[in-house]
């Protein structure tokens, strides 16, 4: 149980387009889902956290007009990255955080969507 | 005050020695202490996890040994093998719905045969 999945695990797009980030949680229910960033070597960079049916908290220095969040849906958030240039490459993980009583309140990660922007 | 910090950075162990990475934090308000192990290419994945009631916590080869006055919390991993290689990421949060993790910069464990 406690399976969050993203939808592509790879993607390379030109500059200058958007790309649509999917994160599911497949087997439970998620009243948050955070999305982070991480560069190679390093780690996890929070980039804004999603709550159901409102709308996101972005941490300092994310541009939320350039990072769309979405949450619709207790088992769905997506994140869109709006004209891509090389330096958004990165890799983007979402997690979910489990809202059901009886689940153990932690966090579960997606594996991962790797962008690279040409 | 929100700062986990995490230590070594890097690590590397023979085959069958025990890994030791230990993290620290400040905030008082934090009663859940997770720990990831995350593959190159992969999202992190739950290890194992503790709250402040307990001073340790066993699953397998994997411990984590919590020091509350000291706000001190390690992971031992025995008998480590290749397959332990990875990045391990140590966490805390308050138990509150909602509420963001603060992870630790990470450690490389590099388990040599």
């Amino acid at each position: 149980g406690a399976v969050v999945s993203q939808h592509p695990s790879r993607v390379i797009c030109k500059s200058g387009t958007s790309v649509k980030i999917e994160c599911r949680s497949l087997d439970f229910q998620a009243t948050t889902m955070f999305w982070y960033r991480q560069f190679p070597k390093q780690s996890l960079m929070l980039m804004a956290t999603s709550n159901e049916g409102s709308k996101a908290t972005y941490e300092q220095g994310v541009e939320k007009d350039k990072f769309l969040i979405n949450h619709a849906s207790l088992t769905l958030s997506t994140l869109t990255v709006t004209s891509a240039h090389p330096e958004d490459s990165s890799f983007y993980i979402c997690s979910a955080r489990a809202a059901l009583a009886g689940m153990t309140d932690t966090q579960y990660f997606g594996p991962g969507t790797r962008l690279t922007v040409l | 005050q929100q700062q986990v910090k995490q230590s070594p950075q890097s690590l590397i162990v023979q085959k069958g020695g025990i890994s030791i990475i230990n993290c620290a934090y400040e905030n008082t308000a934090f009663d859940y202490f997770p720990w990831y192990q995350q593959f190159p290419g992969k999202g992190p994945a739950l290890l194992i996890a503790i709250r402040p009631d307990v001073s340790e916590k066993k699953e397998g080869r994997f411990t984590i040994s919590f020091n509350k006055s000291a706000k001190q919390f390690s992971l031992h991993i025995m008998d480590s093998q290749p397959g332990d290689s990875a990045t391990y990421f140590c966490a805390a949060s308050p138990t509150f719905y909602g509420q963001n993790f603060v992870f630790g910069p990470g450690t490389r464990l590099s388990v040599l045969p």
